[in-house]
């Protein structure tokens, strides 16, 4: 079975940085993009981008371009999600989520997250 | 303010039926299939609904989804009390060249 399980609470400085992992079990990380979504507290869901394990690259919201990079290790199954410039508004819960594609009628593909990490809350504080 | 519009609230009895719409435009539900995601109070979401009416394996068929034009609904039928918690709407956007999610709708059982 499908697991995302992410790394531990942060604590961190208003210009600090912060880097999450999602380590992934039970399929070929190779085989599916992963995004990365956060939560402020009491808020909606927000997509901060994604991350092609098979060869690397990323596309990030354009709210987040030049403070976050995503990155991934294929030889433990894990992706990172770094952020820098830490403000006060980035306090939030980080969830990592695997992306499945579904070909409709007319062959034609939709995308939706089947899997999501546990979360890992991201505390920015002076 | 969220891409995707969705009631802040709802509400229901055991055992009624209760709807939540979920609002978009041309490049995002009018033109991509719409998935819906169950947040329990302090749990990651959970996919409920994908390609607009498609269930995963274990969701309970009190569940459905539909979708018309620029907007799209989640059904569920025979409340329950557990089925209290966030629900979330999300379709891929042509323009931003990424997911959008509605702002949550809140479920409360009575």
């Amino acid at each position: 079975q499908v697991h995302l399980v992410q790394s531990g609470a942060e604590v961190k400085k208003p210009g600090a940085s912060v880097k999450v992992s999602c380590k992934a079990s039970g399929y070929s990380l190779s085989t599916y993009y992963m995004h990365w979504v956060r939560q402020a507290p009491g808020q909606g869901l927000e997509w901060m981008g994604v991350i092609y394990p098979s060869d690397g690259g990323a596309t990030y919201a354009q709210k987040l371009q030049g403070r976050v990079t995503m990155t991934r290790d294929t030889s433990t199954s894990t992706v990172y999600m770094d952020l820098n410039s830490l403000k006060s508004e980035d306090t939030a819960m980080y969830y990592c989520a695997r992306v499945a594609k579904y070909f409709d009628g007319n062959g034609y593909p939709h995308y939706h997250f089947d899997y999501w990490g546990q979360g890992t809350l991201v505390t920015v504080s002076s | 303010q969220s891409v995707l519009t969705q009631p802040p609230s709802a509400s229901g009895t055991p055992g009624q039926r209760v709807t939540i719409s979920c609002s978009g435009t041309s490049s995002n539900i009018g033109s991509d299939a719409v998935s819906w995601y169950q947040q329990l109070p302090g749990t990651a979401p959970k996919l409920l609904i994908y390609s607009n009416y498609q269930r995963p394996s274990g969701v309970p068929d009190r569940f459905s989804g539909s979708k018309s034009g620029t907007s799209a609904s989640l059904a569920i039928s025979g409340l329950q009390s557990e089925d209290e918690a966030d629900y979330y709407c999300a379709a891929w956007d042509d323009s931003l060249n990424g997911p959008v999610f509605g702002g949550g709708t809140k479920l409360t059982v009575l």
